[in-house]
């Protein structure tokens, strides 16, 4: 079945940092790709989506782009801030929109000032 | 919108009793999502609707979990009788055809 695999965490970063959380997935289509974003004691919420290859999502500062050759979608940005401490969650779907989201674990990343 | 709505926040009970959460789309949204949040297996889907009718339930687990959307501004997932490996966040989503699903707060169940 489709699968979502996140870097494991806790990820630490200090502010102004450069992020990288590494996303691959499997799926026996041509997925939609998402990264949602759980703040503390809140639901999750999109972040960035894109529905085909070589899409670039963007939001915030946050940026992904889907690889259908390497079948991942990486999420960066250039420069953190301690408000993007929170979990990042890598997610498909071969329905294009909601349907049968698949997450993968999370990545809890912590921004130090 | 005030946007999806779920109660309770919290719920701490007693293994063997019945526990229901209780969850209010976003107005106008046609599905209906229940997920389940663990440490363990973290986030999976439990069960979805579509315009008030199930469309697939292969996430729930047992038959100790059912779920049902009598209208198109209520749903419960109910849990007969729990168990302490429920313990959990249980989180409902709504969203229209193609788009994003909008998350609520989520119900964190402990079954002691």
């Amino acid at each position: 079945g489709d699968s979502v695999t996140q870097m494991e965490g806790p990820v630490t970063l200090s502010e102004e940092a450069f992020l990288t959380i590494n996303c691959t997935y499997t799926a026996t289509g041509y997925p939609s790709l998402f990264w949602y974003v759980q703040y503390p004691g809140e639901g999750l919420q999109l972040l960035l989506k894109a529905t085909k290859a070589d899409d670039k999502g963007s939001n915030k500062g946050f940026e992904a782009t889907y690889r259908k050759e390497t079948t991942s979608f990486h999420l960066e940005k250039g420069s953190v801030q301690v408000s993007d401490s929170a979990v990042y969650f890598c997610a498909l779907s071969e329905r294009g929109g909601s349907e049968k989201l698949v997450f993968g674990k999370g990545t809890k990343l912590t921004v130090n000032p | 919108d005030a946007g999806v709505i779920q109660s309770p926040r919290h719920e701490v009970t007693e293994m063997g009793q019945e526990v229901t959460l209780r969850c209010k789309p976003i107005s106008g949204h046609d599905y209906l999502f229940w997920y389940r949040q663990t440490m363990m297996r973290g986030l999976e889907l439990l069960i979805y609707f579509n315009n008030n009718v199930p469309i697939d339930d292969s996430g729930m687990p047992e038959d100790r979990f059912s779920a049902k959307m009598p209208n198109a501004s209520f749903s419960t997932l109910k849990i007969q009788p729990s168990e302490p490996r429920d313990s959990a966040v249980y989180f409902c989503a709504s969203s229209l055809m193609n788009t994003e699903a909008f998350f609520g707060q989520g119900t964190r169940l402990t079954v002691v």
